[in-house]
């Protein structure tokens, strides 16, 4: 089983849209969690962190679930910019190793 | 603020030759870097943690004698991919470590032909 497992993409939704995407964990050890944004052929960049507490910054809504292991990223009001692969993330304390999910693609149309 | 560079940003070369990529974090001192490898329509996977001043440590399946890495100052990792072949083709990826924080390199896209 994969460390970290996302939805198969890609998505494929209109401007203005609501997507959500999950990701699944297999490590409980896990401690930390992000999502990132990776753009065609460039590095991934920080999206946000995600918090027990849920956490919003903008459009933008992260969730983590521990006891499901289960992390979930929403984006409302999709814009076109917002097209990218987005990858779940964890963090082992030990290290700072970061494991990444192979990201779910979204596609935002006119 | 926190940048990091990689040079070469691409690099074309031919089965059997070694290629050197360079990591530098441009504002801040890293003690640890990672270097991270990434396969079309793949995830990164982490191949190896580099720390200054002592010798990198690989995850598992990565070849320590095909990659080598050298962390000589709180600035520079290099990663060398010797006698590389067509399956070395990827995007290379390193992250240099500020705080809890890792910054990544705009990476490395190598093509053995």
């Amino acid at each position: 089983r994969k460390e970290v497992e996302q939805d198969p993409g890609p998505f494929n939704v209109p401007e203005g849209a609501t997507v959500a995407f999950n990701c699944t964990y297999s490590n409980s050890a896990s401690q930390s969690f992000f999502w990132y944004r990776q753009d065609c052929r460039k590095e991934p960049k920080l999206l946000m962190s995600v918090y027990s507490s849920g956490n919003e910054d903008g459009r933008f809504t992260a969730q983590l679930n521990r006891a499901s292991q289960y992390i979930s990223l929403l984006i409302r009001d999709s814009k076109l910019s917002d097209s990218a692969t987005y990858l779940c993330v964890l963090l082992y304390n030990q290290g700072g190793k970061l494991i990444f999910g192979q990201g779910t693609e979204l596609s935002v149309k006119p | 603020g926190a940048v990091v560079s990689q040079h070469p940003s691409w690099v074309i070369c031919k089965s059997g030759t070694s290629v050197k990529i360079e990591c530098r974090s441009l504002d801040f001192q890293a003690t640890t870097m990672f270097w991270y490898r990434q396969f079309p329509k793949q995830s990164l996977m982490l191949m190896a943690t580099s720390n200054e001043g002592s010798k990198a440590t690989y995850e598992q399946g990565v070849e320590k004698d095909k990659f080598l890495i050298n962390h000589a100052s709180l600035t520079l990792s290099t990663l060398t991919v010797t006698s590389a072949h067509p399956e070395d083709s990827s995007f290379y990826i390193c992250s240099a470590q500020k705080r809890d924080e890792q910054y990544f390199g705009p990476g490395t896209r190598l093509t053995v032909t």
